[in-house]
């Protein structure tokens, strides 16, 4: 059983689209990150949400966390060809033990 | 600053051989952390180490085994390879006194076992 549970598994768009990208669980997190992998290459983070309903904006894409801290999404406003990567949600548990989500692969299509 | 740094970037073994990766994590991270990923999909978390002890390992078989060594650089070993076991391992290193703990990757390294 995965401790985080992405959903879409996979997302195929076209440029200019918004989507929303999923990240839950039953665990209580201290905090979530969210990466992005481009092929052949290591996960890059993207942000941290630390408080439980925050909202963090990073130009086109806004993350947020749930109140309870159980779940985050991943809103993508005007997709476009460079956002196309393995999106990727992760929190630490058990002192610093991290768990990553099962990974949201997107497509964007010119 | 320097990055995690994984060497090699890839490597070729057959079924039955051994495979050492190896790992230098940032400059004051003291935990690193092993994790395996195959055909692009999510990461399966490998083994953790922190302060040169085994914090805690995965779902794997003993034959994935490893180390953290003084300067906190880490190996990680495979031994009595199979077909399964072609994947990008990835090494992530943190600072363990950071609160809202944030992992840095290295490129990774392709193993292919045929």
């Amino acid at each position: 059983t995965q401790l985080l549970e992405q959903s879409p598994q996979f997302l195929s768009i076209q440029e200019g689209e918004n989507l929303t990208v999923y990240c839950n669980s039953s665990s209580v997190f201290s905090s979530l990150q969210w990466y992005r992998q481009e092929p052949g290459e290591g996960p890059v983070l993207l942000v941290t949400v630390v408080t439980g309903g925050e909202v963090k904006k990073l130009k086109r894409l806004t993350f947020q966390f749930g109140d309870a801290r159980k779940d985050s999404s991943l809103h993508i406003t005007a997709a476009q060809p460079g956002d196309t990567g393995l999106y990727l949600c992760a929190g630490p548990l058990d002192g610093n033990q991290f768990y990553f989500g099962t990974g949201t692969s997107l497509t964007v299509i010119p | 600053e320097a990055g995690v740094t994984q060497s090699p970037t890839h490597l070729i073994k057959t079924r039955g051989q051994q495979a050492t990766l190896r790992c230098s994590p940032i400059s004051g991270h003291t935990s690193v952390y092993w994790y395996q990923q195959a055909l692009g999909l999510g990461l399966q978390f490998l083994l953790w180490y922190d302060e040169g002890e085994e914090r805690n390992r995965g779902n794997f078989p003993p034959r994935f085994s490893g180390r953290q060594f003084p300067n906190y650089s880490s190996e990680l070993n495979v031994n009595a390879l199979e077909l399964e076991d072609s994947a990008l391992y990835l090494c992530a290193s943190s600072h363990r006194g950071r609160v809202t703990g944030e992992l840095f990757f290295g490129e990774g390294s392709r193993l292919t076992v045929l």
